[in-house]
This record gives C-alpha cells, structure tokens and sequence, in this order.
C-alpha cells in the first residue's frame, strides 16, 4: 500500500483565493481525520469520518472551511476565501478499527497564504 | 477534555547516550491509548511505540520503551543507544477509546543528537 496520499506537497496562493486539499486514504481504513499543524496552536484535529460521514467538525475554525469525503477513497479540505493566518501545515490520516491503534499519516501539504 | 503536556520544548543528548522525554495527560477514563510519534525534518509523522492503559507491561520497540505510571498519568519515551537519525520532534498523544479514535497531542519535544 502506498500510504496515505496528500497532494499538493506544497501549495502558495493570495489572500481570498480558494485552496483546495485532497487525501487519499489507506484502502480499507474507515476513519479519515484532518489535522493543523503551527507552531503557536500545534498539532490540532479539525474534522473526521468514519464511513464517509463527518462524526466531529468542532475543530473546524469558521465557515470558511469544509470538508468533503464523497467515497471511501477520497477527500477534500477545502478554504475559501483563504486568509493569511489559514497559513499551516495540513495533514490528513487515517485508521482502521480493525487493524490497529494509531493513525497513519499522510506527508502534510504546507499552505503559504500571501 | 482531555489534555496531554509535554513539559520539554527542547531536549538534548550525545550520540549513542540514553535520553527519556518526558509526557503526562488528563483523564477520567480508566481504558484509553498512548502514543508517541516522531516528526523528522521530512515532516512525515511516523509512529514510534504505542501503550494500552489496561496492560501494566511497558511496551518496547527495539531501542525505544515506555515507562507508563497510570496512577501519576505519566507516560515517558526512553530512547536508548541514540542515533544521529533520532533527531525530530517526538509527540505525545493520546486516545480515548477505540470508539472516539480522536488522538489528542501534546505541544512536542525537539530532540537534538550531538554527534
């Protein structure tokens, strides 16, 4: 398996632009999770699935973002508009009830917001 | 709500030395889940060893073990034989149950290899 997949790596767009984010997940791995990572707030959970279905966006800072996951194979973080302080690595992960404890983690898209 | 406190932001320790950072946590819950992540330069967040609260037994990973104290809510990494490649930031984390799979993390310890 080829882990959990991220993509862009690395994205950089102006102020009130739209950025979207996508995850593919581990296959068979029924829980999704995005995390925010910055050095003031740290490592922070903003939303997660189980079975496609959001259980918990409390995480999520305002209506500016959402989040998607359509099918088991696929999500999205989406912000709009986009604000300098959105700027943050974004991780996503995911994990499995019937494999293991721990999450596995995708390699992060850094979001620069100028 | 649980929290969990990494009270090192930095640490450091010789090549091939043994260094212990240090985690403690907040709970009510009598069966939950502790982890311990590392962060490297690359940013991939790697899992390093994990702990079940009803085992009293300390888990090991090779060079890497646990020193888990539930009544004090402590759960330490020890790292054994340090290597150069040691060098990250290392996480503590913790679940609730199964069930909420929501990992709760701490602020992070930066561990530094002098060679």
């Amino acid at each position: 398996d080829a882990g959990v997949i991220q993509s862009p790596r690395h994205e950089v767009t102006e102020m009130g632009q739209e950025v979207t984010l996508r995850c593919k997940p581990i296959s068979g791995h029924d829980y999704l999770f995005w995390y925010r990572q910055t050095m003031m707030r740290g490592l922070e959970l903003l939303i997660y699935f189980n079975n496609n279905v959001p259980i918990d966006d409390s995480g999520m800072p305002e209506d500016r973002f959402s989040a998607k996951m359509p099918n088991a194979s696929f999500s999205t973080l989406k912000i709009q508009p986009s604000e300098p302080r959105d700027s943050a690595v974004y991780f996503c992960a995911s994990s499995s009830l019937a494999v293991n404890y721990g999450y596995t983690f995708g390699s992060g898209t850094r979001l620069t917001v100028v | 709500a649980q929290t969990v406190t990494q009270s090192q932001p930095e640490m450091s320790v010789q090549e091939a030395e043994t260094v212990t950072l240090s985690c403690t946590y907040d709970t009510s819950e009598s069966d939950y889940y502790l982890f311990w992540y590392k962060q490297p330069p690359s940013r991939q967040m790697i899992l390093v060893i994990r702990q079940e609260a009803y085992k009293q037994q300390n888990a090991t990973e090779n060079r890497f073990s646990v020193n888990f104290q539930k009544a004090a809510k402590s759960f330490s990494l020890k790292i054994s034989d340090s290597q150069l490649g040691d060098a990250a930031m290392y996480f503590c984390a913790y679940n609730r149950n199964l069930r909420a799979q929501k990992l709760v993390f701490g602020q992070g310890t930066r561990l530094t290899i002098n060679p």
